[in-house]
């Protein structure tokens, strides 16, 4: 069941740069995105959401954009700091009901 | 900051015994959910709860499982006779009742059977 996917299994950009991170869904009911970031051995830490209704939603250096023409959203992290560095799951729900997750995309940001 | 909490942070058992996994949400939340991660795999939903019962489960959830809120704070999750495949992290999450419907998560609590 891959409902919700997160192609690219990892990123590495420089600090101050830009990062992009993908994520496709299939499921048209999807009406509520999410986007957590974790570090080995703790819970995933909620960053930033957007509505079906929406196509951009922005949070400080965080930015989520939803295409639901082509069910496929991104977040953007400008500039990236190594702090950043952990797994971004992407996730979505319908209804508010339960999260369906990808597979998670690991970032790297170098110093 | 309100947060949720998990305990144990790690559990081990023997194969074929019983085991709760405790967490205490955020307090103004309603929603409550289970979710696990078998280690290399994808964070997958186990169980909502809401107005003390069940609203979702999927096929994960047999039998063997069952959660409860046994006070005004606590959510549990009991797995009544563990198996080896049972060993994951399992996170407890929980949001409010009215959107936006973001769901906060604990840390975990990572069970090994052996």
């Amino acid at each position: 069941d891959q409902q919700v996917k997160q192609n690219s299994p990892s990123l590495s950009v420089q600090e101050g740069r830009i990062s992009i991170l993908n994520c496709d869904y299939t499921n048209s009911m999807f009406d509520y995105f999410l986007w957590y970031k974790k570090y080995p051995a703790e819970g995933p830490t909620f960053l930033i959401s957007i509505s079906s209704i929406k196509d951009k939603n922005e949070d400080g250096r965080f930015t989520v954009f939803l295409n639901k023409s082509a069910k496929h959203l991104s977040l953007h992290i400008v500039p990236s700091q190594p702090g950043d560095s952990a797994v971004y799951f992407c996730a979505a729900s319908a209804r508010g009901n339960k999260l369906v997750f990808g597979a998670g995309t690991i970032l790297r940001v170098k110093s | 900051e309100p947060e949720v909490t998990q305990t144990p942070s790690h559990q081990v058992t023997q194969m074929g015994q019983e085991v709760i996994l405790r967490c205490v949400p955020i307090s103004n939340h309603l929603y409550f959910y289970w979710y696990r991660q078998i280690l290399g795999q994808k964070v997958e939903f186990l169980v909502s709860f809401y107005n003390n019962e069940i609203s979702e489960k999927s096929e994960i959830f047999d039998d063997q499982f069952s959660v409860e809120r046994p006070d005004g704070s606590n959510f549990t999750l009991k797995i009544r006779s563990t198996k080896l495949e049972d060993s994951a992290m399992y996170f407890c999450a929980s949001r409010a009742r009215t959107g936006p419907y973001e769901q906060y998560f604990g840390p975990g609590t990572r069970l090994t059977v052996t």
